[in-house]
């Protein structure tokens, strides 16, 4: 069946960088775009960005523009969220997750179906 | 930038009810909304897609409706296990965007 396994996560200082990874199976990775969505603690859904089934499209919440940047190996199955610059208000859940069907064009998402079960992410001095 | 508003923030329900919950979108975006269950220290899980589509494995008692700015997700025959966080999502243009989510609970 489908798994997706985020990890990377841990406790970070300011300004600082950390790069996340989701490890996917179960599916043929190469034909999905992925997703990466995140969760402050005791708040709301909050998406971060997608990328193109064949990576060549990427999209991002305005909120991490410039600092953040998401990656598709789709030789090693996993995708990558690369975080810098980060702040205290990224500390969160970080989910991965898996676009809802194969997209008709690289400009195309249909929303998130199977989603990992999070890695955390604190940003404290 | 599409905002979504999902109302009620928080409702109270006793098994058997029916219940409902709406979302808003700030401009037409067609049907291309999903909802999301999440219950605590868990990952989200699809429950509709499209609007109305239920998602595989699903309870037939959830049901989604609407177009174009404003959507409902419905619960039929609430039962205990139904309390959790529902989301709603708009994946019409990016950004995408969920809703503030409603936390239904038990009476």
């Amino acid at each position: 069946q489908v798994e997706l396994v985020e990890s990377g996560g841990g406790v970070v200082q300011p300004g600082t960088s950390l790069r996340l990874s989701c490890a996917a199976s179960g599916f043929s990775f190469s034909d999905y775009g992925m997703h990466w969505v995140r969760q402050a603690p005791g708040k709301g859904l909050e998406w971060v960005a997608v990328t193109s089934s064949d990576a060549t499209k990427r999209y991002y919440a305005e909120s991490v523009k410039g600092r953040f940047s998401i990656y598709k190996d789709n030789l090693k199955n996993t995708l990558y969220l690369y975080m810098g610059g980060l702040r205290t208000e990224d500390t969160a859940v970080y989910y991965c997750a898996k676009d809802l069907r194969v997209a008709a064009t690289t400009a195309t998402t249909y929303g998130m179906d199977v989603w990992g079960q999070g890695t955390t992410v604190t940003v404290s001095s | 930038e599409t905002a979504l508003t999902q109302s009620p923030a928080s409702i109270s329900a006793t098994p058997g009810d029916h219940v409902t919950i709406s979302c808003r979108a700030s401009q037409d975006i067609d049907d291309d909304v999903n909802w999301y269950r999440q219950k605590p220290g868990e990952a989200p899980v699809l429950i509709i897609e499209e609007g109305k589509t239920l998602a595989p494995g699903i309870s037939a008692r959830f049901s989604g409706s609407g177009y174009g700015t404003d959507f409902t997700l419905t619960i039929d025959n609430f039962d205990s296990d139904d309390a959790a966080n529902y989301f709603c999502l708009q994946h019409d243009s990016f950004p995408l965007s969920f809703g503030q989510g409603t936390k239904v609970g038990i009476k």
